[in-house]
């Protein structure tokens, strides 16, 4: 079946460490590749995504790379800041029986960066 | 972007009881979508949700416990219906928009069932 699997937290660091969050993924097909990220009371947000091998999604220093070879999409930052604290989603998408396409996520990991 | 708002925030109800929840979008939308997180877990997409047709259930969900409305192209409501513990989660609605079909999420309504 389709799943994803990612590091789980929680994670602690340092402003100005360098972030790396393992992702990876089964799935039938070619699926498009996201992270998620969910700031404290705030809904889910779109980070980053990428639709195909080799494509390099990045938004607001954070990148991740569609390495099909390894079925993986981890997430990284060289410089985390406190702002960055948050809850971070690896999800893939899949066709739904009713003809559209689903989000298939991984648990979650929960950062926080400290001053 | 999209603005989703959903009602209530959060609520704690007894066993037995049910809840519905409200999703409205800040403009037309043709797909959407309810998910549910429960605790420690990832979300899970509970049905999608098209406007003037019956709303599609994953495998593990079905009508009689989660009925959805979606009476036009802005809003949707998802009952939860006697209600258990284990149904205890976030649930959260998200609309599909743009050219890239991106999914947008409102955010959630946490439910606790006593």
């Amino acid at each position: 079946g389709n799943s994803v699997t990612q590091m789980e937290g929680p994670v602690t660091l340092s402003e100005e460490a360098f972030l790396t969050i393992n992702c990876t993924y089964t799935a039938t097909g070619y699926p498009s590749l996201f992270w998620y990220v969910q700031y404290p009371g705030e809904g889910l947000q779109l980070l980053l995504k990428a639709t195909k091998a080799d494509d390099k999604g990045s938004n607001k220093g954070f990148e991740a790379t569609y390495r099909k070879e390894t079925t993986s999409f981890h997430l990284e930052k060289g410089s985390v800041q406190v702002s960055d604290s948050a809850v971070y989603f690896c999800a893939l998408t899949v066709g739904t029986q009713g003809g559209s396409e689903k989000l298939v996520f991984g648990k979650g990991m929960k950062l926080t960066v400290n001053p | 972007s999209a603005v989703i708002s959903q009602k209530p925030s959060r609520d704690i109800c007894q066993r037995g009881t049910s809840l519905t929840i409200q999703c409205q979008v800040d403009s037309q939308v043709t797909m959407m979508f309810w998910y549910r997180q429960q605790p420690g877990q990832s979300l899970t997409l509970i049905a999608t949700a098209n406007q003037g047709s019956e709303a599609t259930y994953e495998s593990g969900f079905v009508i009689d416990k989660f009925p959805i409305s979606r009476p036009n192209l802005t809003f949707s409501t998802l009952t939860v219906s006697n209600m258990s513990p284990e149904d205890s989660s976030i649930y959260l609605c998200s609309v599909e928009r743009g050219a890239n079909n991106e999914q947008f999420f409102g955010p959630g309504t946490r439910l606790t069932v006593l």
